[in-house]
């Protein structure tokens, strides 16, 4: 798999449900970043966590960095229809860096009323 | 709230054309970048700008593309003779710190070439 990979690619819940999706990377990172985008428009920032970081949470998202497996996961509670969007993880690498992000090929989520 | 915004929504150009796609970033960010999005491809990396030059670029950042931040508000990327596979979205994003700080995104511009 190539840097950022989430799975599943495609997630359809009911609205109220919780929604997990996951990313896998292969290099060492300085922070992994999750970002949402809505159909035609841009990607919108959600929550960075840094690598020496394992958990953090931002209203109803949670996410979880595990850097031995290379892999994060972001949890979206209580969802909501508003909630549908392409959700993509994308990683900053280690060492010097200005902030490159390598984006993942993203998770579409389909939320339900 | 501020915002990256980017003109053109949408570029039509014939290939062999230059191309320039105007991005205003937040006023107070200090990194600019450039992304471009090819239709049910992945966002790609292009170019990062810092302190008026470039800091890094991607291996598709050739000799064909160039930034340039002409005044204090405007950063622009230009395409001198655009190919069919340019044909993408182009993302501008801006940051007020490097590495440890989120992006924020222009809605974009469609780029199609023809």
């Amino acid at each position: 798999s190539q840097q950022g990979e989430e799975d599943p690619q495609a997630l359809s819940i009911q609205e109220g449900e919780n929604a997990t999706m996951n990313c896998s990377y292969k290099t060492s990172i300085n922070n992994l970043q999750w970002y949402r985008q809505n159909s035609g428009r841009g990607l919108v920032h959600l929550i960075l966590i840094r690598s020496n970081e394992r958990e953090k949470h931002s209203g109803r998202l949670r996410v979880t960095l595990d850097t031995s497996k290379k892999s994060s996961s972001l949890l979206i509670t209580a969802s909501r229809a508003a909630d549908t969007a392409s959700y993509f993880c994308a990683t900053v690498p280690g060492g010097t860096s200005y902030g490159k992000l390598t984006f993942g090929q993203g998770t579409i989520l389909t939320v339900h009323p | 709230e501020p915002e990256v915004t980017q003109t053109p929504s949408h570029q039509v150009t014939q290939m062999g054309q230059e191309v320039i796609l105007r991005c205003v970033p937040i006023s107070n960010h200090l990194y600019f970048y450039w992304y471009r999005q090819i239709l049910g491809q992945k966002v790609e990396f292009l170019v990062s700008f810092y302190n008026n030059e470039i800091s890094e670029k991607s291996e598709i950042f050739d000799d064909q593309f160039s930034v340039e931040r002409p005044d204090g508000s405007n950063f622009t990327l230009k395409i001198r003779s655009t190919k069919l596979e340019d044909s993408a979205m182009y993302f501008c994003a801006s940051s007020p710190g490097g590495q440890n700080q989120p992006q924020h995104f222009g809605d974009g511009t469609r780029l199609s070439i023809l």
